[in-house]
């Protein structure tokens, strides 16, 4: 059980074109979801929380204009990269949370998707 | 200074010793404080977690939690080459909404 999946597992597009990157809880329901993205060697870093129904939270210095985000559905979160740059080459992971659990709320990784940007 | 300070390594050790792994945070705030596995381009796994001090036992693992000291770690026990990953602390306050990583520490078990 707790299955998080992510499409595409690695895209590569063009300077300027826009990507999207989907999340999906399998087998639960989360009311939460979370857009993280990782540099080479470097920690996850959390860029948004995403409310099933309402509008995303950005963290600090996060633009919210460029990364769209989208939590339709209580098992779908989408990430949206908009005039993507070189410089938003990254690995982008996104965790789901059971709306079920109890005190601990434990997030529930995706294997991520490499984007590149030429 | 980062909210979490995580030595990256790497770290190699010969299988069979004990690994121990460490993280220091700076806010007080934190109250649940986790470690995760991450595989080369995969997703974390968590491995466990601990509500405020404490020790923690799992198998060959144990994780510890010093809140006085704002220092957690990570023991490995008779460590196998499938442990070689990296592995990255991780914490947050009472609802799990703002989870902070530590850098991840690389580790190779060497057969």
């Amino acid at each position: 059980g707790a299955v998080v999946s992510q499409h595409p597992s690695w895209v590569i597009c063009k300077s300027g074109t826009s990507v999207k990157i989907e999340c999906r809880s399998l087998d639960f329901q989360a009311t939460t979801m979370f857009w993280y993205r990782q540099f080479p060697k470097q920690s996850l870093m959390l860029m948004a929380t995403s409310n099933e129904g309402s509008k995303a939270t950005y963290e600090q210095g996060v633009e919210k204009d460029k990364f769209l985000i989208n939590h339709a559905s209580l098992t779908l979160s989408t990430l949206t990269v908009t005039s993507a740059h070189p410089e938003d080459s990254s690995f982008y992971i996104c965790s789901a949370r059971d709306s079920r659990t109890g005190v601990y709320n434990e997030q529930f990784f995706g294997p991520g998707t490499r984007l590149t940007v030429l | 200074q980062k909210e979490v300070e995580q030595d990256p390594g790497p770290l190699s050790v010969p299988e069979g010793a004990i690994v121990s792994l460490n993280c220091t945070y700076s806010n007080s705030a934190f109250q649940y404080f986790m470690w995760y596995r991450q595989y080369s381009r995969k997703g974390p796994e968590l491995l466990m977690y601990t509500y405020s001090s404490g020790n923690k036992e799992d198998g060959r693992f144990t994780a510890q939690v010093d809140k006085s000291s704002k220092y957690i770690s990570l023991f490995i026990r008779d460590s196998q080459p499938s442990d070689s990953a990296t592995y990255l602390c991780a914490m947050s306050t009472y609802n799990n909404n703002d989870m902070r990583f530590g850098a991840g520490t690389r580790l190779t078990v060497k057969p």
